[in-house]
């Protein structure tokens, strides 16, 4: 099945400064790539996705990258903001009905003010 | 619009007991997962029912049961109760259609189930 390894674990960084959180997919046939961000005693919310016919995508301070080839995709926060420490998590699906979603291991991150 | 509701949002159950977490999805979504995320770990796929029919399996031991009503309401069963089934439940719904799912999942806020 599908392994999905994230990097790093946690991430601290200085208001303003730019995040990347990296991931990497082992199974070529997944096709669908969100990224949710988890607050503290919350479910995890979509921020961003990307799908494998697209190299890359921006939503104001935030954008995904997908290589294909490498088979990895990141997550750039850029002007951090405190109100976007939380924690991250990365997933990889085959899409389509009863197709799962393989979640990363998550990455706390900490803007400092 | 309500998004994803669970309840009840904890609890606590001893060992060999079971329980019932119930998910509402969002309004007009028709297909309904189950998620377990352990502390400090990303969500684990165990369940997804779509049309009230299970479609989606993952790697779970068969104390572990889910349901979806006409209403697209859902249950997930766990029996049997270990002390490493303690995690916080996820539901999620999603706007699947017949041929290919949109890819998007909504998740609640989740069932902290403790058990000791």
């Amino acid at each position: 099945g599908e392994n999905v390894e994230q990097h790093p674990s946690t991430l601290s960084v200085q208001e303003g400064d730019s995040a990347v959180i990296k991931c990497t997919y082992s199974d070529s046939a997944s096709n669908y790539f969100p990224w949710y961000k988890q607050e503290l005693g919350k479910g995890p919310q979509l921020i961003i996705d990307i799908r494998s016919n697209v190299g890359e995508k921006k939503d104001q301070r935030i954008a995904v990258t997908l290589n294909k080839t490498a088979k990895h995709f990141s997550l750039h926060i850029t002007e951090t903001q405190p109100e976007d420490s939380a924690v991250y998590f990365c997933a990889a699906s085959l899409g389509g009905t009863g197709n799962q979603f393989y979640f990363g291991t998550g990455t706390s991150l900490t803007v400092i003010p | 619009d309500a998004g994803v509701t669970q309840s009840p949002t904890h609890l606590i159950k001893t060992r060999g007991q079971h329980v019932t977490l119930r998910c509402s999805p969002i309004s007009g979504h028709k297909s309904v997962s189950w998620y377990q995320q352990v502390l400090g770990q990303g969500p684990q796929f165990i369940f997804q029912y779509y049309e009230k029919e299970e479609r989606g399996r993952g790697n779970f031991p068969d104390r572990f049961s889910a349901r979806q009503f006409p209403n697209y309401s859902s249950e997930l069963n766990v029996n049997a109760l270990l002390l490493g089934d303690s995690a916080l439940y996820l539901c999620a719904s999603s706007l699947e259609g017949e041929r290919e799912g949109t890819g998007e999942l909504f998740f609640g806020e989740g069932s902290r189930l403790t058990v000791l």
